[in-house]
This record gives C-alpha cells, structure tokens and sequence, in this order.
C-alpha cells in the first residue's frame, strides 16, 4: 500500500519569498516520487521526480525536493517565488504494479502568490 | 513537443446517458491510464491499460466503466450510464514504459451528469 500526505492545503507567499510545500510518504516499496502542477482549467504537468538515484532533485521553473527516507518526507522548495507559480501542487507516489506505474495522488497544495 | 489530448474538454449530460470521452496518447507510448478528479477532491487513479487489456483498475471503474483502443491511436473511456456523481474531471494519461517512467497528462475533460 502506498500513500502521501500534504500537510497543507493552502499556503501564502509574497512574491520573492521562499516556497515550501510539505509532503511525507508511505510505500512498502522503494518508492519513486513526484510533484505535479496544476494551473487553472489546465491539466497536470511534471515538475519533477524522484526515482532512486540523487536525493536532491531538480525541476522545471527553480522547484527542487529532497527525498529524506529518515523523515519519508519529500518536500518541495523553491527559493524565490513567482507569481505564475500560483497553482495547486500535487506530491505523488508511484507503486510498482502489473501495469506499469499506478500514481497515488496527495490531497494537493494550493499556492498563492501575493505581491 | 508531443502531448496527450483529450475530447471533449467540457461535456454535459443528462443522467442515465452514455458517455464516451476520447483520448490519443503520444504516438510510441505503451501504458494507457484514465484518472479522474472530482470537484474539491484529490485525483483518484481508474484504470491501467496495457497491450490491449486492462492490467488494473480501482474500486471506483465499476461495470459501469469501459476501456477500449479502438485503432491503436485513440484510447477512449466510456460511462454507461452516468449517475450524478460522475461529474469530475476525467485526465488521461500515457507513458512510454519502464517503472519509473513519467506519466503524460492531457488537460482533462470535465464531465457535468445533470
């Protein structure tokens, strides 16, 4: 069984600020990870992923997340934020299965960027 | 850049009408995926597709859930019929293979049951 939690539904930054978006685990495998995003009325696009090799992963648009397995956390940062950065963001994990990869969705993240 | 696609992007219906949403996957991709995403919720996986059979599927795809690659090219998902509480956002996705192979998303289509 396979599982992730987002701590927070919403958060609020003031552009130019850090960003960090929570996300803890649960997978009986070596879990690959991902975070998605999600513009308004757009559909889900990669931001990056984890899957066994460097612990400190690098995204698109200055996202990066650490895969802490001590903390099975995999949380999202990004130093400065940017106000097309406001979006709902997802952490998921993958689970090995017959059919290729099935992706179990958190609950999201929904960003706000403010000036 | 290659994407997936998705028809309708908005559909309404009425209840206990079928409904077919359309998908074309990228072109040498191999896994076929329909998720879905209801209103407020988190988005919930429905069904694995691969070499022409379904490979897994939630509690949620029912009897009243179809699955079927009718040309190699489109990959459609079909509500027999549709009850209220399929209004969601239903996003098809493929993937090229291997484990940890990224998953392609299209934009979704919104389905409204009335």
């Amino acid at each position: 069984a396979q599982s992730v939690t987002q701590l927070d539904s919403h958060v609020s930054v003031s552009e130019g600020t850090p960003v960090l978006l929570r996300c803890n685990y649960s997978s009986s495998y070596s879990p690959s990870l991902f975070w998605y995003v999600q513009h308004p009325n757009k559909g889900l696009q990669l931001l990056l992923k984890y899957t066994s090799a460097a612990t400190l992963v690098k995204g698109i648009n200055g996202f990066e997340a650490e895969f802490k397995k001590s903390e099975t956390s995999f949380h999202l940062t990004k130093p400065s934020a940017h106000m097309s950065d406001a979006a709902e963001y997802f952490c998921v994990v993958s689970g090995v299965t017959g059919g290729g990869n099935k992706l179990t969705f958190g609950t999201g993240t929904q960003l706000k960027v403010e000036l | 850049e290659p994407e997936v696609t998705q028809t309708p992007s908005h559909q309404v219906t009425q209840m206990g009408q079928e409904v077919i949403l359309r998908c074309v996957p990228i072109s040498n991709h191999l896994y076929f995926y329909w998720y879905r995403q209801i209103l407020g919720q988190k988005v919930e996986f429905l069904v694995s597709f691969y070499n022409n059979e379904i490979s897994e599927k939630s509690e949620i795809f029912d009897d009243q859930f179809s699955v079927e690659r009718p040309d190699g090219s489109n990959f459609t998902l079909k509500i027999r019929s549709t009850k209220l509480e399929d209004s969601a956002m239903y996003f098809c996705a493929s993937k090229r293979g291997g484990d940890t192979g990224e998953l392609f998303f299209g934009e979704g289509s919104r389905l409204t049951v009335l």
